[in-house]
Parts: structure tokens; sequence; C-alpha cells
């Protein structure tokens, strides 16, 4: 399988605190882009960063890529109550339309 | 509103008995895909759809067949269905396949086949 890895697993820490999310996937990329799931619900996107990219910002989400590692981070910072969710990267192959996700990380963050 | 709609959101049957589940987006998407979520294992990709009638397989596509005929349209089709196919699933669009795009999620289709 081609699938991502992500770790932790699982992740719990206070309101305020930061959180950081790895993703490591196998062969060349396009991009790579992070989602957030609500239990059960659809997942919706967060953020692309690509190949070329080093790192990229959205409002307290910071993402980093090391192509040469085959890896990439999710910071969320400042967390809060209501990130409390399944975060997962996801990988197009170079050329290819397959995507592949991660088996994803569960945020959850104590008011 | 831009939407990815599927239905059924929940569904118990049996085995053998065929069902599709229908998908529709408005938002005029060339790219639609069909996931599979289960415990532990994250999204699996079910089949995939670059343009009208081109689809092609994903990392999991036994037991599943699906068409494109229309742009806003990807039904999945269980022939049938088997246990093993009790799952949580997920379509999705984006406007072009390849992964430069962010894709929109439908909210889920909870399968149970007993």
């Amino acid at each position: 399988s081609q699938q991502g890895e992500e770790d932790p697993q699982a992740l719990s820490i206070q309101e305020g605190e930061n959180a950081t999310m790895n993703c490591s996937y196998k062969t060349s990329i396009n991009n790579l882009q992070w989602y957030r799931q609500n239990s059960g619900r659809g997942l919706v996107h967060l953020i692309l960063i690509r190949s070329n990219e080093r790192e990229k910002h959205s409002g307290r989400l910071r993402v980093t890529l090391d192509t040469s590692k085959k890896s990439s981070s999710l910071l969320i910072t400042a967390s809060r109550a209501a990130d409390t969710a399944s975060y997962f990267c996801a990988t197009a192959f170079t050329g290819g339309f397959k995507t592949i996700f991660g088996a994803g990380t569960r945020l959850f963050v104590k008011a | 509103e831009a939407q990815v709609t599927q239905n059924p959101r929940y569904l118990i049957t049996v085995t053998g008995k065929k069902l599709t589940v229908t998908c529709s987006q408005n938002m005029n998407h060339e790219y639609m895909s069909w996931y599979r979520q289960d415990p532990g294992l994250g999204l699996r990709q079910i089949y995939y759809s670059m343009n009208v009638e081109v689809t092609d397989k994903g990392d999991v596509p036994e037991g599943y067949k699906v068409s494109r005929k229309e742009k806003r349209n990807f039904p999945l089709i269980l022939e049938s269905p088997s246990p093993n196919q009790t799952s949580l699933y997920f379509c999705a669009s984006s406007l072009k396949g390849g992964g430069n795009q962010p894709q929109h999620f439908g909210d889920g289709t909870r399968l149970s086949i007993l």
C-alpha cells in the first residue's frame, strides 16, 4: 500500500497549547493536503502545500513539507476545544490521479 | 450552496441485495471519487473519475462498480453486497484531478450489510 502514515495516532492537550501532527508518505508527490473530520462527518479541506513549497500558513495552522524526508507536519497553535477532531493528510502522487489518505491523528483538546 | 450530496445517509440491508448509493455535486467539478472509511484505516479510495465516461480503480475496488454518465453524478453500485462492505462511505469532488485542488466531501453514507 502507498498509504501515508501519521503520528501520533491520538493526541490529548489542554486548550491554549500547540498541537503537532506528522505525516509521512512513500513516493514523489504533486502536493500534500490536510483535512479535518469532526466525528463521523465529511472531511473538510484545511490547507494544500505544493511540492515546491516548504511552509505554508493559514490562520492558526502552519504546514511544513520536507520532500527529501517525504514528510509533512501540521501545527495548530493556541488550540481550542473546537479543534477536537481527526486530522488527515492526503497525497496525490506525481503523474497520478489516485488520492492516498493517511490513517489520521485524533486530536482531543481539553477545555 | 456548493455541495456534494449523498443518498441515503444510512442503510441497513442484507447480503446479496443490490444497492446504489447516489452522489451528486453542483460545482461543475471534473473529478469525483468514492472512499470508504474503516476504524484505524483512514480513508481508502474505491474508484475515481477524471471526467464524464472516464473512471479508474482506486486501492479497494473489489465488489464495487461506478459510472459517470453525467458530470454531476457519480453513483456507487454494490451488485452483491457482503458483510465486509459494511463501512462509512464518502463521495468527494474537486475541480480537477491530480490532487492539485481541494476535495469537497459529502456527509457520508453509513452502510450495514447483514
